[in-house]
């Protein structure tokens, strides 16, 4: 088992780019969530999905999206990039809603 | 507000002594409370949740709802035991998990 895998594991973008991330979740989970994580803070709840609806978003602006494949594997999306967004970001599978969260290895997305 | 509060950054002590990481929490009604751990270059993993009631890898957790913490303990600290541990919650229907800040534990041989 390959457990959660993430791409690309590192990411330079330009302040005012676009930039998704992209999420495999363990095969069988149905619900994914995606994590910022900044260097020294906990990680910070972003968006979860469940059966490729939207069941919980976090407090970040409408800059960030994500959806969910019919294959359960998700996309995270960031428009006009800020350097506050540089981050590492995390993806968690869970078999079901309220199970136990599996983590990726994350993207290191830095913006420049 | 629904909050996590894990007040040390840094803990650090000897092997073989005991350990005991503090965790508080913040929430209106009855959360689940874990602890993820973080060793060096790898992801983010459960070491154990509160419904559990188990010992992993010689660490307990009591939740106390009347303190509303969550302390981790282990009674004889080990080398490997060297990584950064989150206390978290999740309650609610969108089941988000809140992470505290982490404090990273250091084990002096």
């Amino acid at each position: 088992d390959a457990g959660v895998t993430q791409s690309p594991t590192h990411l330079i973008k330009t302040r005012g780019q676009h930039v998704t991330l992209r999420c495999s979740p363990i095969s069988g989970h149905k619900s994914v969530s995606w994590y910022q994580q900044v260097l020294g803070q906990g990680p910070q709840f972003i968006f979860q999905y469940y059966e490729k609806e939207e069941r919980g978003r976090g407090n970040f602006p409408d800059r960030f999206s994500a959806r969910q494949f019919p294959n359960y594997s998700s996309e995270l999306n960031v428009n006009a990039l800020l350097l506050g967004d540089s981050a590492l970001y995390l993806c968690a599978s869970r078999p079901g809603q309220r199970t136990e969260a599996f983590f990726g290895q994350g993207t290191r997305l830095t913006v420049v | 507000a629904q909050r996590v509060t894990q007040p040390e950054k840094l803990l650090s002590v000897f092997k073989g002594a005991p350990v005991e990481l503090k965790c508080n929490y913040s929430y209106s009604g009855s959360p689940e409370l874990f602890w993820y751990v973080q060793y060096s270059r790898q992801r983010l993993q459960l070491l154990l949740r509160h419904i559990s009631r188990e010992s992993i890898k010689g660490f307990t957790a009591d939740l106390n709802k009347g303190e509303t913490s969550f302390h981790l303990k282990k009674p004889f600290a080990q080398e490997e035991d060297s990584a950064m541990y989150y206390c978290a919650l999740s309650g609610g229907s969108a089941s988000k998990i809140i992470f505290g800040s982490g404090t990273r534990l250091s084990i002096r041989p």
